[in-house]
């Protein structure tokens, strides 16, 4: 019983430097996103995508670009990484209709 | 925009002691109000739910009420064990796509 998948689990990058982090869910949903986790800040919203073959900006888009490459996968890139980037990563999915969202258990990302 | 507002933490509680936590938001529509339970290394897990006005969600011992008087969704505990521990986030959703969470509140119970 799989859910949602993230890997890697952990990753330190340097500045500059670009990484893909990848998202898998096996739950047939339509919607996936990607949040970032800060301390004092909650979960943000950097992209989502409502069904495969759309995606839509968050709260927090800027440096971040994604790809729904079918409907289980829903890939997150950063071009080139920056220190305010250093942050836990999770991917999320949600059937049809109104939440909740099912959660991976997150990348942690250190850039240096 | 929609938004919501908790408590800020960290909370520490001996166990078996009551626990509230407040949750307030703000919308303009007609918000569906989720309590979401984030376990240490894990991704968060919905912890209950409530989707209209007066629903009272509850699980595990945890209950929470939709009062849209005082747009509210706090969330309460009569007894917390040690595995209660945990970070506990406030949520709202407007539509179907999108949540808007609180910065979550960290709780830790004693033994």
């Amino acid at each position: 019983n799989a859910g949602v998948t993230q890997t890697p689990k952990f990753q330190v990058l340097k500045t500059g430097q670009s990484m893909t982090l990848q998202c898998a869910q096996d739950m047939n949903h339509n919607s996936m996103y990607w949040y970032r986790q800060d301390p004092g800040m909650g979960l943000r919203l950097i992209y989502y995508s409502a069904s495969e073959g759309t995606t839509d900006k968050g709260e927090v888009p800027n440096g971040y670009n994604v790809s729904r490459l079918n409907k289980r996968e829903f890939s997150l890139r950063l071009e080139s990484a920056a220190p305010s980037q250093t942050s836990v990563y999770f991917c999320a999915s949600k059937g049809q209709g109104s939440p909740p969202l099912h959660f991976g258990n997150g990348t942690r990302l250190t850039v240096t | 925009g929609d938004s919501v507002t908790q408590m800020e933490g960290p909370v520490t509680l001996s166990e078996e002691a009551f626990l509230t936590i407040n949750c307030t938001y703000t919308a303009t529509g007609y918000p569906s109000l989720f309590w979401y339970v984030q376990y240490p290394g894990e991704g968060l897990q919905l912890l209950l739910k409530a989707t209209k006005a007066d629903d009272k969600g509850s699980n595990k011992g945890f209950e929470a009420t939709y009062r849209k008087e005082t747009t509210s969704f706090h969330l309460e505990k009569g007894s917390v064990q040690v595995s209660d521990s945990a970070v506990y986030f406030c949520a709202l959703s407007i539509n179907d796509y999108k949540l808007s969470f609180g910065a979550g509140t960290t709780v830790t119970v004693r033994a």
